[in-house]
């Protein structure tokens, strides 16, 4: 089985556009999860959602938001990008149902200029 | 507020010589405390997952071991292809998982 998978691997945009990051998750997965990794420090939490709701959202500004779309996709987007928004993305899928275990996908690596 | 603190930073080990990565955390009611590895520029990869006090769970070199407050994943005999940086995260409500900052291991030949 295919794990999870994103894109683009690589981006390069400048202060002040948008961007849009792509998920799929495990097959069979329902739950979806963005993380934001700065060099040098753990994975930050953005948003989770399940079966298309928003299930939680972590400490990141208004200039952030996600979708899950009905066959569990995500988008993660960032408006007004701004140079500290520079990190890896990160998606995670789980199975839910008592099981909280997250798998991680290869990451968005997102340079602001 | 739910924290997660790791111990030490970064380690270096010579090949066959045996240690202990800490995860202390502070979360009401814990769901699940597990245990990652990530190599430079990759996603993390799951290794653990521990639901109680007590739990022990093994894979290969790699045992993780988990008390009321802290996590310890013991590494036995490394070869140099476990190095990676090692992170630990804890959930509360099977939502968003905190995370430490990791502790990167090095192993030498």
């Amino acid at each position: 089985d295919a794990g999870v998978t994103q894109s683009p691997t690589h981006l390069i945009k400048t202060r002040g556009q948008q961007v849009t990051l792509r998920c799929s998750p495990i097959s069979g997965h329902k739950s979806v999860s963005w993380y934001q990794q700065v060099l040098g420090q753990g994975p930050q939490f953005i948003f989770q959602y399940y079966e298309k709701e928003e299930r939680g959202r972590g400490n990141f500004p208004d200039r952030f938001s996600a979708r899950q779309f009905p066959n569990y996709s995500s988008e993660l987007n960032v408006n007004a990008l701004l140079l500290g928004d520079s990190a890896l993305y990160l998606c995670a899928s789980s199975l839910d149902r008592g099981r909280y275990e997250q798998y991680f996908g290869p990451g968005t690596r997102l340079t602001v200029t | 507020e739910d924290q997660v603190t790791q111990s030490p930073e970064a380690l270096r080990l010579q090949e066959g010589e045996s240690s202990s990565l800490n995860c202390s955390y502070t979360v009401s009611g814990l769901r699940g405390l597990f245990w990652y590895r990530q190599d430079p520029g990759k996603g993390p990869e799951f290794l653990f997952t521990l639901y109680s006090a007590g739990e022990e769970k093994e894979k290969e070199r790699l045992k993780a071991t988990l008390t009321k407050k802290e996590s310890f994943l013991h590494i036995t005999a490394p070869k140099p292809e476990d190095s990676a940086t090692y992170l630990c995260a804890a959930t509360s409500h099977g939502q968003n998982f905190v995370f430490g900052p990791g502790t990167r291991l090095s192993v030498l030949p």
